[in-house]
C-alpha cells in the first residue's frame, strides 16, 4: 500500500492561494491520487483526482511531478468555508482487491 | 447532499450488543465501502463490497461483518460491542469497483457505554 505523508497542519488568511503536498513516495505504477475534504462529523467530500501532470477542476488544482512520489493540491483565493481537513488518497487500481489508505490529513485553518 | 444514505443517524448501546448499520449508496453506483472514524485512529477503510461481491478488505475485525444486498444497499454488522469500538462510521459508493471517485454518506455515531 501507497504511505502518504502530508503537513498535520496549515493556517491562511482568506483571499490566499493555498499548497498542501502530499508525499507518496512508494506509489505504483496503476495508482491514482485523490483528495478530500471533511468537515466536522461529516463524511469526506471528494474535491479532485489525477495521474500525473496537472489536472483542474472548479474547486481546485492538482499538480503531480514527473517521478509521482509526490502530489501538491492547491485551492484558488481560499475563504472561511475552506476550513477543513484534507486528505491526501493514493489507491491501488490494479484491478484486483483495492484497499484505501486515507493519511491523518492537513487540518487547513483559515482566518481573516 | 451526497446521495448516499446512512441509517441510523445516532446509536447507543452498551457493551456486549450487536448493532446493524445500513447504507443506500447512491443511484447507480455498484461499489459500497465502509469506514470507521475514530478520534485517535483517523479514517480507516473496513471492507469494499461491488454488485453483491467482497472486492477487499481492510482492518475490519473479525466480530464486525457486511453484506450487500441485490438491491445494492449494505449492511455493516457489529457484534460483541467493545467501548472502543466507539466511533464515526461511513459508508461511501462509487460508479466502479477501481476506488477512484468515491460518494461518502453523513454517517453513524456508534456510542457504546
Amino acid at each position: 500500500l501507497a504511505k502518504t505523508t502530508q503537513p498535520i497542519s496549515m493556517d491562511s488568511y482568506e483571499g490566499q492561494e493555498v499548497n498542501i503536498t502530499c508525499s507518496h513516495n512508494n506509489i505504483a505504477t496503476n495508482d491514482y491520487i485523490t483528495w478530500y475534504q471533511q468537515f466536522p462529523s461529516q463524511g469526506p467530500r471528494f474535491i479532485i483526482q489525477g495521474y500525473k501532470t496537472k489536472v483542474t477542476n472548479e474547486v481546485a488544482s492538482l499538480f503531480i511531478p514527473a517521478d509521482r512520489k509526490s502530489s501538491t493540491l492547491s485551492l484558488p483565493r481560499v475563504s472561511l468555508s475552506d476550513t477543513a481537513v484534507y486528505y491526501c488518497l493514493v489507491g491501488d487500481g490494479t484491478g484486483t482487491a483495492s484497499k484505501l489508505t486515507f493519511g491523518t490529513g492537513t487540518r487547513l485553518q483559515v482566518t481573516l | 447532499d451526497s446521495g448516499v444514505t446512512q441509517t441510523p443517524k445516532h446509536l447507543i448501546t452498551a457493551t456486549g450488543q450487536r448493532v446493524t448499520l445500513r447504507c443506500s449508496p447512491r443511484s447507480g453506483d455498484l461499489s459500497v465501502y465502509w469506514y470507521q472514524q475514530s478520534l485517535d485512529q483517523g479514517l480507516q477503510f473496513l471492507i469494499q463490497y461491488y454488485n453483491g461481491e467482497e472486492r477487499a478488505k481492510g482492518n475490519i475485525l473479525e466480530r464486525f461483518s457486511a453484506q450487500q444486498f441485490p438491491d445494492l444497499h449494505s449492511e455493516l454488522n457489529l457484534s460483541s460491542l467493545e467501548l472502543g469500538d466507539s466511533a464515526l462510521y461511513f459508508c461511501a459508493s462509487s460508479v466502479r469497483w477501481e476506488n477512484y471517485e468515491q460518494y461518502f454518506g453523513p454517517g453513524t455515531r456508534l456510542t457504546v457505554t
